[in-house]
């Protein structure tokens, strides 16, 4: 099956900073979706970006679909964006819409 | 805006009982996932279904068994549950052609 690796697995920012979130993925996809899992380990949906960018805020996305990956950037950072970040993708063969993820990158935003 | 909910946000359940797991969604998708999530393991999918009564195996079915008998509601059910059955338990939906997943908060199961 596809494999999706995210990285880094850990970062710590100051509050203010930017940072850049990358999901190599090792196939060809249909669906690719960026998550954001709060304290209380709901997954809040950030971006649907199969390819092209997209920004909402203070967060954008972009996915070259041709290369496999898709970044996230965060800019200006908030405590409130800590947190676990979950990329997921569907296979582009795959029909029933059936997601991977990677393994995530925690992110912490000190004050 | 999608909702999905599940009908517990904590449980705590014995060795042995039979669990039932609900979410249900408002947003007449027909697709609907059940997810285990373990530290180190990530997001793994159990069960799917894409249309009432209809239901597929994903990657660890084992243990576990689902119901759709209505669109807006998919249950997972732990026939005889067992320790290793403790985790964070997450319901997705999604429209058949639009494909973005949507998750329900979450039910953290314990087994005792």
């Amino acid at each position: 099956g596809i494999q999706v690796e995210q990285s880094p697995p850990d970062l710590i920012l100051q509050e203010g900073a930017n940072s850049t979130l990358r999901c190599n993925f090792s196939d060809s996809v249909n669906n690719l979706q960026w998550f954001h899992q709060n304290p209380w380990g709901q997954l809040i949906n950030l971006f649907y970006i199969p390819s092209g960018t997209k920004q909402n805020g203070r967060l954008s996305a972009t996915t070259v679909a041709t290369e496999r990956y898709s970044l996230l950037y965060i800019s200006s950072s908030q405590t409130t964006d800590s947190g676990v970040y979950f990329c997921a993708v569907e296979e582009g063969n795959n029909a029933g819409n059936m997601l991977t993820f990677g393994g995530g990158t925690r992110l912490m935003v000190k004050p | 805006d999608v909702k999905v909910t599940q009908s517990s946000r904590y449980l705590v359940k014995r060795t042995g009982e039979k669990v039932f797991l609900e979410c249900v969604q408002d947003m007449d998708h027909e697709n609907m996932f059940w997810y285990r999530q373990d530290p180190g393991l990530g997001l793994r999918l159990i069960y799917f279904s894409y249309d009432v009564k209809m239901k597929e195996k994903g990657d660890i079915p084992e243990g576990y068994s689902v119901s759709r008998e209505k669109k807006e509601r998919f249950s997972l059910i732990l026939e005889s549950a067992s320790t290793n059955q403790t985790s964070m338990y997450l319901c997705a939906s999604s429209h058949r052609d639009r494909r973005e997943q949507y998750f329900g908060p979450g039910t953290r199961l314990t087994v005792t």
